[in-house]
């Protein structure tokens, strides 16, 4: 496979639940972002990582733990989340993280909370 | 604050020609990225401008000016499959990535 690969496509959950999502790219690309997609809203970026070592965390709620055991693999643990969590999560990786580096983004995993 | 203005939805014929602006408020620059996103489909990369001027890509060109803190994305003999989102962001002088909320383009027969 090449690009950026995100399981599962759909995830329902309960507000007690803890489910992970995944992503995975093929790139070699060395920095890998956690995004929140929600309607009509600008993307919000959540999390990045670079070279496996987290560099920016956006002020998220602890109910959401990134994982980046290498650099090509990222997760996203949910745990105790809310209804208002539910949206569009997308993965992306780009070369590395400054000027005019491309984002390659994965389709996402939409996630709702009931 | 920093922010980026695009309209939330456009509405064009097959075969016309299409522009969707962007227009932004960031602490430095470096750099305004256009992406499109189909529905339920993942943003892919359209055009990257840095220094003031038009960027020709086939039917797509994009055209800066920094000055005016503007951009535009315009879309020649427009088709079906151009229907989708249409992404402005800008890299601050952080490097951080501000995105707009996007502009949805509804390509009508």
């Amino acid at each position: 496979e090449t690009g950026v690969t995100q399981t599962p496509r759909h995830l329902v959950m309960g507000m007690t639940n803890k489910k992970s999502l995944k992503c995975e790219q093929h790139l070699g690309h060395n920095a890998m972002y956690w995004y929140k997609q929600s309607a009509k809203k600008p993307l919000e970026l959540m999390f990045v990582y670079n070279f496996k070592e987290q560099t920016e965390n956006n002020s998220v709620p602890s109910r959401f733990s990134p994982e980046c055991p290498n650099s090509s693999h990222l997760f996203l643990h949910l745990h105790t989340l809310q209804p208002e969590d539910s949206a569009l999560y997308l993965c992306a990786s780009s070369q590395d993280t400054g000027g005019a580096n491309v984002l390659t983004f994965g389709a996402g995993s939409r996630l709702t909370v009931l | 604050g920093q922010n980026i203005d695009q309209p939330t939805e456009m509405t064009a014929t097959e075969g016309a020609i299409v522009q969707i602006n962007c227009t932004y408020q960031t602490s430095g620059f470096n750099g305004l990225f256009w992406y499109q996103q189909h529905a339920g489909e993942a943003p892919t990369f359209l055009s990257y401008n840095v220094l003031d001027g038009l960027e020709e890509k086939g039917r797509f060109s994009s055209f800066l000016s920094r000055s005016k803190g503007y951009s535009y994305l315009l879309l020649k003999e427009l088709q079906m499959k151009d229907s989708a989102s249409y992404l402005c962001a800008v890299r601050d002088g952080n490097y951080q990535l501000i995105w707009g909320a996007g502009t949805k383009l509804i390509i009508k027969p």
